[in-house]
């Protein structure tokens, strides 16, 4: 079965610190692979997605996710935190207009 | 931008009573809608896939009578809980891909806000 999996339930870093959350998927297929963000009190956002292409894929407010097929991964990264980024980030995989399937959230905490 | 629209944002039922959750997509068709539940500190767990003008498909362990799904139209899904127990308190989301013309079957979803639901 479909499945993903994020390495880091809760994550705190400081302002400017650099931002890596993982995820790994199982699927051997053609995946799609998203990021999503739900900021506190929020709905979820897509933060990026990809499809194919370029395996370094570029997001909103910074963000960034490298696809590594050998690696079943797609983590998500950014240079320099804020504390505006406090959230849940979840990792989701889809085949080709299937069903998402989601990880398990990370939630990011920011300390300014 | 597409827009989900998910009501009520909340809502506090009595155990025994039913609560339906409505789901429209905004400015899209969506033949196909999902439903979600969060439980707290948990991920999303895929509940159902929502068919317009079909029955539903639910995941592995989902109690199709217990959550009723109707997708009457292209831009409606409900979720109804039916007689409702505390263990249902949860926060469901539903989702919609939009499907218009142009539009691949790989086009992100689209998120409602979520409903959340106290059973008392």
């Amino acid at each position: 079965a479909q499945s993903v999996s994020q390495h880091n339930h809760h994550v705190i870093l400081s302002e400017a610190a650099s931002l890596e959350l993982g995820c790994n998927y199982s699927y051997g297929g053609t995946v799609n692979l998203f990021w999503y963000v739900q900021y506190p009190g929020q709905h979820l956002q897509l933060l990026l997605k990809y499809f194919s292409g370029d395996p370094l894929v570029k997001g909103i407010k910074g963000f960034e996710a490298e696809f590594i097929k050998s690696k079943f991964s797609f983590n998500l990264r950014k240079p320099s935190v804020q504390w505006s980024d406090t959230a849940e980030y979840f990792c989701a995989v889809n085949n080709q207009g299937g069903k998402l399937i989601f990880g398990q959230g990370t939630e990011l905490s920011v300390k300014p | 931008g597409a827009v989900v629209s998910q009501h009520p944002s909340w809502v506090i039922c009595k155990s025994g009573t039913s609560v339906k959750i409505e789901c429209r997509s905004l400015d899209f068709q969506a033949t196909t809608m999902f439903w979600y539940r969060q439980f707290p500190k948990q991920s999303l767990m895929l509940m159902a896939t929502s068919n317009e003008g079909s029955k539903a498909t639910y995941e592995q362990g989902v109690e199709k009578d217990k959550f009723l799904i109707n997708h009457a139209s292209l831009t409606l899904s409900t979720l109804t809980v039916t007689s409702a127990h505390p263990e249902d308190s949860s926060f469901y989301i539903c989702s919609a891909r939009d499907q218009g013309p142009g539009q691949g079957r790989s086009s992100p979803l689209h998120f409602g806000n979520g409903t959340r639901l106290t059973v008392t």
